[in-house]
């Protein structure tokens, strides 16, 4: 069955230090997002991305993040100078369809944490 | 704006049936998804509802009810593995989903 794949699936980086997660969606998917989970919070829309371009974000995606599609299977989430509260679960998806049409399929997560 | 509600926790016991409800107040409103996150893992589909109504899939069912800002899921012949955060999460329209909080579900033998 086809799946989203995440690496890595566990990084702990030094605050003010760039990274970047990566992701393959499913390949005849055309619309890919990222998300992010706080330990014990809820899941949060970070942004969405359809021909090659971000369709939408929210508040949390500001200059500090940034994604792209590097080629015609990755898609990537970075996160320039990271914060003590960018410490959370990061999770890819990826659907047929935009608009909520189709169901997203969510890769496995990678946890990132910030010391 | 956004508002989803849910119970914060139930508990059940082993082959039972439990319901699982979510009231919504969104900007726009196609349908609504059910997800499945089992603790430290990626949230998996359940189901969708566009129409009114009750939608049966195996063990699970989901409810509608669009003039009520309404949603329930239902779980029958309840199994330990089912033990699981139930997330509600209205189709606004836009290019994303908009979680709730989720229903942590504990089912004990």
């Amino acid at each position: 069955e086809p799946e989203v794949t995440q690496t890595p699936s566990h990084q702990v980086t030094q605050m003010g230090q760039e990274v970047i997660l990566r992701c393959v969606p499913i390949s005849n998917h055309l619309y890919f997002y990222w998300y992010r989970q706080i330990l014990g919070q809820k899941v949060e829309f970070l942004v969405s991305f359809y021909n090659n371009e971000i369709s939408e974000k929210s508040e949390i995606f500001d200059d500090q993040f940034s994604v792209e599609r590097p080629d015609g299977s990755n898609f990537t989430l970075k996160i320039r100078s990271t914060k003590l509260e960018d410490s959370a679960m990061y999770f890819c998806a990826s659907s047929e369809a935009g608009r909520g049409q189709t169901e997203a399929f969510f890769g496995q997560g990678t946890r990132l944490t910030v010391v | 704006g956004q508002n989803i509600d849910q119970p914060t926790e139930m508990t059940a016991t082993e082959g039972a049936i439990v319901q699982i409800n979510c009231t919504y107040q969104t900007s726009g409103f196609n349908g609504l998804f059910w997800y499945q996150q089992h603790a430290g893992e990626a949230p998996t589909f359940l189901s969708y509802n566009v129409l009114d109504g009750l939608e049966e899939k195996g063990r699970f069912s989901s409810f509608l009810s669009r003039s009520k800002g309404y949603s329930y899921l239902l779980l029958k012949e309840l199994q330990m593995k089912d033990s699981a955060s139930y997330l509600c999460a209205p189709n606004t329209g836009f290019q994303k989903l908009v979680f709730g909080t989720g229903t942590r579900l504990l089912v004990s033998p």
